[in-house]
């Protein structure tokens, strides 16, 4: 079984809809949680990360963590074609290092 | 600011030859780290340091060496390539302390082809 388990889609939305993604979890001392945004053929890029349980609004988007369920889930309101990527979630023990457990990937796209 | 370069962008090597990817960062970062990719897999840590002349396996080290004697640089050795490590890599860094150790900034990846 792995560690963390996101389906890997593609995930087909209309512009405009809410996006929603979820990633759960097996290790309990995982305390960090984050969310990475990878374009086609670049690297993945930091966009929201939490600590510990609870919700985090940045924008569109906005991140929870549920520690009692081992489930962590992204959403992005009002989606634009330019959401269109892979969303990979990604969590960490504290005092690893900054050792980063990531999930498969869910390519996520919006058409116009 | 380049952030973390990587270099070359694409590479296709015979089986059995060998190759160092190179990696560079210009944020004073003391955390690096080596990543692949495969398809519907994510990312798995290879190699990591937490600085200047301090290294230590990951997840999937077998058939990778690195090293690391600058804070600037983290090249990765593949000695005798098997088709196994046809794959996307990644070099990342992060700085220690608080919340920000947190966030790794990526390079643009290098993809190996092994044939």
């Amino acid at each position: 079984q792995k560690e963390v388990e996101q389906d890997p889609g593609p995930l087909s939305v209309p512009e405009g809809a809410i996006v929603s993604l979820n990633c759960t979890y097996s290790n309990s001392a995982f305390q960090y949680f984050m969310w990475y945004r990878q374009y086609s053929r670049k690297g993945p890029e930091l966009l929201m990360y939490t600590y510990s349980s609870g919700n985090k609004e940045d924008g569109r988007f906005t991140a929870q963590v549920d520690k009692s369920s081992k489930y962590i889930s992204l959403f992005i309101r009002d989606s634009q074609p330019s959401d269109s990527a892979t969303y990979l979630c990604a969590m960490k023990e504290t005092d690893s290092w900054g050792k980063l457990q990531f999930g498969a990937g869910t390519q996520v796209v919006v058409t116009p | 600011n380049a952030g973390v370069t990587q270099t070359p962008k694409f590479r296709i090597l015979k089986i059995g030859q060998s190759m160092t990817l190179q990696c560079t960062q210009d944020m004073n970062h003391n955390y690096m780290y080596w990543y692949r990719q495969d398809p519907g897999m994510g990312l798995k840590l290879i190699y990591y340091s937490v600085g200047a002349g301090i290294t230590d396996k990951g997840e999937v080290p077998n058939g990778y060496n690195v090293s690391r004697s600058t804070t600037e640089d983290f090249p990765l050795r593949l000695e005798l390539a098997a088709p196994s490590q046809t794959s996307v890599y990644f070099c990342a860094s992060s700085r220690p302390g608080g919340d920000w150790d947190t966030e790794a900034f990526f390079g643009q990846g290098t993809r190996l082809t092994v044939v």
